[in-house]
């Protein structure tokens, strides 16, 4: 079975430049979430999608950050304009209805120059 | 709002040595608890889930305990080996959206 699939892996960008990153989920699991996490800190939820509906996004800074899941199955994160403060890696994890256990995938390490 | 602990914040240990990584959690009220690890530039492992009604949880060399009264989990690891060298991330599930809150991670270096 395939893991969670994020790209880039790496990213390098200055600030007020645009970026998006791309989440593909484990196939079957209708929960994406999409978490934030700095240097030597844990993930902090952004963003969590039941299918194609976001039925969390208290923590996702609305005025640069948006999100979508089309389908319900791939999901894309874009920044609009970067700050060099939006430098971290920006983590995809998908779950399965009713069991709750996260798969997350590799990440992408943004950098705002 | 849930804040989770873990300590202690790094730890070097000889390979072979047993050793506990401990994570605490100030809302008791969880539906679950996930034990992760992390390596360098890499996204995160789940290595055990551990239900609300269960006190433990194994995984070959790995045990995990949870205290839930208490709002403690710890994770054992037996006969330490190098490539268990990584950061463990413990992370309770609670609110009713079952969100995750992190802990800031264990370092875990097993020196050959």
């Amino acid at each position: 079975e395939a893991g969670v699939v994020q790209s880039p892996r790496y990213k390098i960008i200055e600030k007020k430049q645009p970026v998006a990153f791309w989440c593909n989920p484990i196939s079957g699991h209708n929960t994406l979430y999409w978490y934030l996490q700095n240097l030597g800190q844990g993930p902090e939820l952004l963003i969590r999608y039941e299918n194609e509906e976001a039925v969390d996004d208290s923590q996702l800074p609305k005025d640069r950050f948006s999100a979508e899941r089309l389908k319900g199955v791939d999901s894309t994160l874009k920044i609009q304009p970067a700050e060099l403060g939006d430098s971290a890696v920006y983590l995809c994890a998908s779950s399965h209805r009713g069991r709750n256990e996260q798969f997350f995938g590799p990440g992408t390490r943004l950098t705002v120059l | 709002k849930q804040e989770v602990t873990q300590i202690p914040a790094a730890l070097s240990v000889p390979e072979g040595e047993n050793l506990v990584l401990n994570c605490s959690f100030t809302d008791s009220a969880i539906y679950n608890l996930q034990w992760f690890r992390q390596d360098p530039g890499k996204g995160l492992t789940s290595l055990l889930l551990i239900q609300s009604s269960q006190r433990e949880q194994t995984s070959g060399r790995l045990n995990a305990s949870l205290d839930k009264s208490s709002g403690r989990s710890t994770l054992y690891i037996a006969a330490s080996q190098p490539g268990d060298s990584a950061t463990y991330l413990c992370a309770p599930a609670s609110g009713s959206a079952r969100q995750l809150t992190f802990g800031s991670g264990t370092q875990l270096t097993v020196l050959p």
